[in-house]
């Protein structure tokens, strides 16, 4: 069983469109990171959310950690076609790293 | 680049075999995480390191085991390979002990045959 559910797992869009992928579990986690990974290569780091209700933006990308702590949410707008890839959401949780099971995400231009 | 290194970055070997995956972290960074990945199992926590002493265990099979060198670059060592150790494995790092972010290598893509 998954620490942290992601939905939705797969998601195809047409670039320009909004769309948003969610990331849930039942635990409470000290901090909460978003990753995306591109086939054959690592995950790299895109934001690092810590306290409770904290909404961070990286231009067209709006993450949002839950007021308690066990959630977030990843909102792109108008999406483009370089950002395909796999999403994942991590929690750090005494001192182990869970990950969520992805989101697939392919937008078609 | 994340400046975590993998070596090798590819790897083909026979069932039963011994491999030894190497990484070095970020400069700085004193803690290391060994992942695996499978296409049916996601991103599965093997073990961390930090400045040389094991500080948390995952899912690591007892077939497998992995140290921290002083220099702290670190190795994952799997015994007994089974075709279903075919996966991408991945060393991230980070500067403390408790894990806050991580920055991830490349991975090695181990194929048992």
């Amino acid at each position: 069983t998954q620490l942290l559910e992601q939905s939705p797992q797969f998601l195809s869009i047409q670039e320009g469109e909004n769309l948003t992928v969610y990331c849930n579990s039942s635990s409470v986690f000290s901090s909460l990171q978003w990753y995306r990974q591109e086939p054959g290569e690592g995950p790299v780091l895109l934001v690092t959310v810590v306290t409770g209700g904290e909404v961070k933006k990286l231009k067209r990308l709006t993450f949002q950690f839950g007021d308690a702590r066990k959630d977030s949410s990843l909102h792109i707008t108008a999406a483009q076609t370089g950002d395909t890839g796999l999403y994942l959401c991590a929690g750090a949780n005494f001192n182990k790293f869970y990950f969520g099971s992805g989101t697939k995400l392919n937008v078609k231009p | 680049d994340s400046g975590v290194t993998q070596t090798p970055k590819h790897l083909i070997t026979a069932t039963g075999q011994r491999v030894t995956l190497r990484c070095s972290p970020r400069s700085g960074d004193l803690s290391v995480y060994w992942y695996q990945q499978s296409l049916d199992q996601g991103l599965q926590f093997l073990i961390q390191y930090y400045n040389g002493e094991e500080r948390a265990k995952g899912n690591i099979l007892e077939r497998f085991s992995a140290q921290q060198f002083p220099d702290l670059h670190s190795e994952l060592n799997l015994s007994s390979l089974e075709l279903g150790d075919s996966a991408l494995y991945f060393c991230a790092s980070s500067v403390g002990h408790s894990l806050r972010e991580a920055f991830f290598g490349q991975g090695t893509r181990l194929t048992v045959v």
